[in-house]
């Protein structure tokens, strides 16, 4: 079974500009979380979605959304990007909400020039 | 809200021996799920570990095994017969209880790197 994907894997762009980040969970997964991870402030949680419905969100600005298709596969977005923004972002999926154990994907690195 | 707290930034283990890293937490919830990730420079993070906060036995999985103390807030992590491959950044994590709102967002503490020397 193929693993949770992300794309891009690698995203330059500027400060300003919007970007929207991909992740297609392992197959039979229905529980899609993001995470933001940078060096100074570590592994952050973003937002959960669960049958295309947001479930979780962590404490981020507005400026991050997400969303979920009836696929399963989500999309994070972020608009007028800052400096800060850079980070790997990582995608976890899950068979069920209830599930515990969540299978990463190998993360888009996003840097903001 | 939860925090986690691994105080060790770096540790070294030489190629066989044993090593074990550090996590404490702090939360108000009575059951909760704790787990040992890996990231490897490749940057996929890999699930080591999970215990079960209602589960007294401490989980093992082949040469990782964690202490849990529950009562400590301690959730620490053994490496036996440490190998080239374990060498990465090991990250502790919490999950609270779906049921009474924790929902499934992991909150990490900020990661031991793990060298292994020959």
């Amino acid at each position: 079974k193929a693993g949770v994907t992300q794309t891009p894997r690698y995203l330059i762009k500027t400060r300003g500009q919007q970007v929207t980040l991909s992740c297609s969970p392992i197959s039979g997964h229905r529980s899609v979380s993001w995470y933001q991870q940078t060096p100074g402030q570590g592994l952050q949680f973003l937002f959960e979605y669960f049958s295309e419905t947001q479930r979780n969100k962590g404490n981020f600005p507005g400026r991050f959304s997400g969303r979920q298709f009836s696929n399963s596969r989500s999309e994070m977005n972020v608009s007028t990007l800052e400096l800060g923004d850079s980070a790997l972002y990582l995608c976890a999926s899950r068979p069920r909400q209830e599930t515990y154990e969540q299978y990463f994907g190998p993360g888009t690195r996003l840097t903001v020039t | 809200a939860q925090t986690v707290t691994q105080s060790q930034p770096e540790m070294s283990v030489q190629e066989a021996e044993t090593v074990t890293l550090s996590c404490t937490y702090d939360t108000s919830e009575s059951d909760y799920y704790l787990f040992w990730y890996k990231q490897p420079p490749s940057r996929q993070m890999i699930l080591v570990i999970r215990q079960e906060a209602y589960k007294q036995q401490n989980a093992t999985e082949n040469r990782f095994s964690v202490n849990f103390q529950k009562a400590a807030k301690s959730f620490s992590l053994k490496i036996s017969d440490s190998q080239l491959g374990d060498a990465a950044m090991y990250f502790c994590a919490y999950r609270g209880d779906i049921l009474t709102g924790g929902g499934n967002k992991l909150t990490f503490g900020t990661g031991t790197q793990l060298k292994v020397e020959l």
